[in-house]
């Protein structure tokens, strides 16, 4: 399968544990997005990479979010002492730089705070 | 603003008819405008895109309407199709060469359903 892959694709977890997703992108894509997607509502950004390089972090993305790209491969999100306003569907994207005709999404980590 | 607003919230189409969502944008800064389809448990599939410079854009039985002056998409979905019935989303992105270049502000979504 050469797509973009998330895991795990559901968690549920009890409100102020910590979680930690994966992303595995397209294997030559360079710029990796991350999403959050509420139920009835369309994706909304929360952060990207070039390559290992963190460029841009949306007002979403609280001091108990953060994301890492150690080797311009895969992605991983943690959310620390989770909140059941956290719980979403987390989308991971990925695409060649300029190449928004490229842009491929996986299917997401459905997160449940309880 | 970097708000995209989409209608309807949803719409029900018989087979064989045309189903239509329309978008409006505020940001004139936006430069590439597509369309994503969405089924459930999967992320956002693209359909088919647009940039400004271009008032329709048709792939298969997908069209896209761009009206610049009024900041207004739409897709039309021809021959509407069971297999057709999802959620789909607008999308816009900032201009090409820009630090948020690849970053995509959604609309709300339409779900819709085709009847057989």
């Amino acid at each position: 399968d050469t797509g973009v892959s998330q895991n795990p694709r559901h968690k549920i977890t009890k409100r102020g544990q910590n979680v930690t997703f994966r992303c595995d992108p397209i294997s030559e894509h360079n710029r990796l997005y991350w999403y959050r997607q509420t139920l009835g509502q369309g994706p909304e950004f929360l952060t990207y990479f070039q390559n290992e390089a963190q460029l841009e972090k949306s007002r979403l993305l609280s001091d108990r979010f953060s994301a890492e790209r150690p080797k311009g491969s895969f992605s991983t999100l943690e959310i620390q002492r989770t909140e059941q306003g956290d719980s979403a569907m987390y989308l991971c994207a990925s695409s060649l730089v300029g190449g928004l005709y490229g842009y491929t999404f996986g299917s997401g980590t459905r997160l449940t705070v309880v | 603003q970097q708000q995209v607003k989409q209608s309807p919230q949803s719409l029900i189409v018989q087979k064989g008819g045309i189903s239509i969502i329309n978008c409006a944008y505020e940001n004139t800064a936006f430069d590439y405008f597509p369309w994503y389809q969405q089924f459930p448990g999967k992320g956002p599939a693209l359909l088919i895109a647009i940039r400004p410079d271009v008032s329709e854009k048709k792939e298969g039985r997908f069209t896209i309407s761009f009206n610049k002056s009024a900041k207004q998409f739409s897709l039309h979905i021809m021959d509407s199709q069971p297999g057709d019935s999802a959620t789909y989303f607008c999308a816009a992105s900032l201009n090409a060469g820009g630090t948020s270049y690849g970053k995509l502000t959604f609309g709300q979504g339409t779900i819709l359903t085709v009847h057989p």
